[in-house]
């Protein structure tokens, strides 16, 4: 089945670096991919929506000049979290949607868990 | 605004008991609901979904019946097994089609789930 992989798994950065996250679709092209935020104990909330060579939808309350994102191929998303502080610290999770067997489908990355000191 | 109440857990069973894990919903109009698992190091995935009123989702044994009544989806299943230790998400989706897992999807906060042998 379709894989979506993230890279890093997990960071550790010092307030006030940028860390940037990958969310790649390993066997089908992704026209959508979605960014999620989750705090321990709590829902997945999404910050934005960012389609292939436009520019990303952020949802109501994330700062976009804090939060990156650039969707410059059908295959990779990156979410770059300019600089972080430790109220950053969370469960970032991308997933993506695309065509698999000329079927339109939706398949989550498996998290990066940012801890900014 | 639409969002999803998920019991809280963990939940700790023996191998072979019964399982519910509550969910409930508000939205307005006619989501679409589903059940996500997340087994550990990997990225979420669909366990089953239901687009209407009174339809039975099912999978690997789960059930969730959408009961609009209730505005509820608990999942359900008769004999658990160490293999479903996971956590489970409980999710509604208003678009971009009815029964489409493609749109903006509204997550509970997961429930943890341990079987032991």
């Amino acid at each position: 089945g379709a894989v979506v992989s993230q890279h890093p798994s997990r960071v550790i950065c010092k307030s006030g670096t940028s860390v940037k996250i990958e969310c790649r679709s390993l066997d089908f092209q992704a026209t959508t991919m979605f960014w999620y935020r989750q705090f321990p104990k709590q829902s997945l909330m999404l910050m934005a929506t960012s389609n292939e060579g436009s520019k990303a939808t952020y949802e109501q309350g994330v700062e976009k000049d804090k939060f990156l994102i650039n969707h410059a191929s059908l295959t990779l998303s990156t979410l770059t979290v300019t600089s972080a502080h430790p109220e950053d610290s969370s469960f970032y999770i991308c997933s993506a949607k695309g065509l698999q067997r000329y079927q339109e489908t939706q398949y989550f990355g498996p998290g990066t868990r940012l801890l900014v000191l | 605004g639409d969002s999803v109440t998920q019991m809280e857990g963990p939940v700790t069973l023996s191998e072979e008991a019964f399982l519910t894990i509550n969910c409930t919903y508000t939205a307005t109009g006619y989501p679409s609901l589903f059940w996500y698992v997340q087994y550990p190091g990997e990225g979420l995935q669909l366990l089953l979904k239901a687009t209407k009123a009174d339809d039975k989702g099912s999978n690997k044994g789960f059930e969730a019946t959408y009961r609009k009544e209730t505005t509820s989806f608990h999942l359900e299943k008769g004999s658990v097994q160490v293999s479903d230790s996971a956590v489970y998400f409980c999710a509604l989706s208003k678009g971009p089609g009815r029964g489409s897992t493609l749109g903006r999807l509204y997550f509970g906060r997961g429930t943890q789930l341990t079987v032991w042998p």
